[in-house]
């Protein structure tokens, strides 16, 4: 199974301001996601980080209020900008492994308040 | 309609009940079905993957649908470390895993 680790775990941050959340795995993946989980809800994907090429982004979700990088295949960054009361959520970066690259395996999150 | 639905709980069982979840899905090309949960305040772990022809794992049975575009959990002898909420997976297009809402667990003394 993959390790995943994020950073900063938690935050409280002022409106208007940005927060970039960084994830960082212990081995290699292809595939990385990004996604958001709202108080009482499910997992909502963002994007999905790409390396070497700009993510691919859901329904709902743009690269100006959600700017992610992908420079190696063992790193990503998720960019949280302009933020809103609205943004206050847990972020989770995930990547698929397994034998048959089928499980996704998530990192802690980042819980994020948006005052 | 939402692509994987879920009835959202609480499930409220007391230890030792026999509890079971059900999901429904909507894309009929969906290729692979897993059950996660999730601990309050911690990040989705996986279960369980959902074969075609049904699978257990210790207590738990996972059984598939296709037809039906069902897929269940039954959870056998609940222990109170069962508490947390349970979230069906639907893998469409490759790679793109679609969430349900989850169902929440309750294992009573």
């Amino acid at each position: 199974s993959a390790v995943i680790s994020q950073k900063p775990s938690r935050d409280i941050c002022q409106r208007g301001t940005s927060l970039t959340i960084q994830c960082q795995v212990d081995s290699q993946v292809t595939m990385m996601f990004w996604y958001r989980q709202q108080p009482g809800q499910s997992l909502t994907l963002i994007a999905t980080a790409n390396q070497g090429s700009e993510a691919t982004y859901e329904s709902g979700f743009v690269i100006d209020k959600f700017p992610i990088s992908r420079p190696n295949l063992t790193f990503s960054t998720l960019t949280v900008s302009n933020m809103s009361p609205e943004d206050s959520s847990i972020y989770l970066c995930s990547v698929v492994g397994g034998t048959g690259q089928e499980t996704q395996y998530f990192g802690p999150g980042t819980r994020l308040l948006v005052l | 309609r939402k692509e994987v639905e879920q009835d959202p709980g609480p499930f409220n069982v007391p230890e030792g009940a026999t509890v079971a979840f059900n999901c429904t899905y909507s894309n009929s090309a969906s290729q692979s079905f897993f059950w996660y949960r999730q601990d309050c305040r911690k990040e989705p772990k996986l279960l369980m993957s959902v074969y075609s022809s049904g699978n257990e794992d210790g207590r738990f049975t996972a059984q598939l649908n296709r037809a039906s575009q069902y897929i269940s959990l039954l959870i056998r002898d609940s222990k109170l470390s069962d508490s947390a909420t349970y979230l069906c997976v639907v893998n469409i297009y490759g790679q793109n895993f679609v969430f349900g809402p989850g169902t929440r667990l309750s294992v009573l003394p």
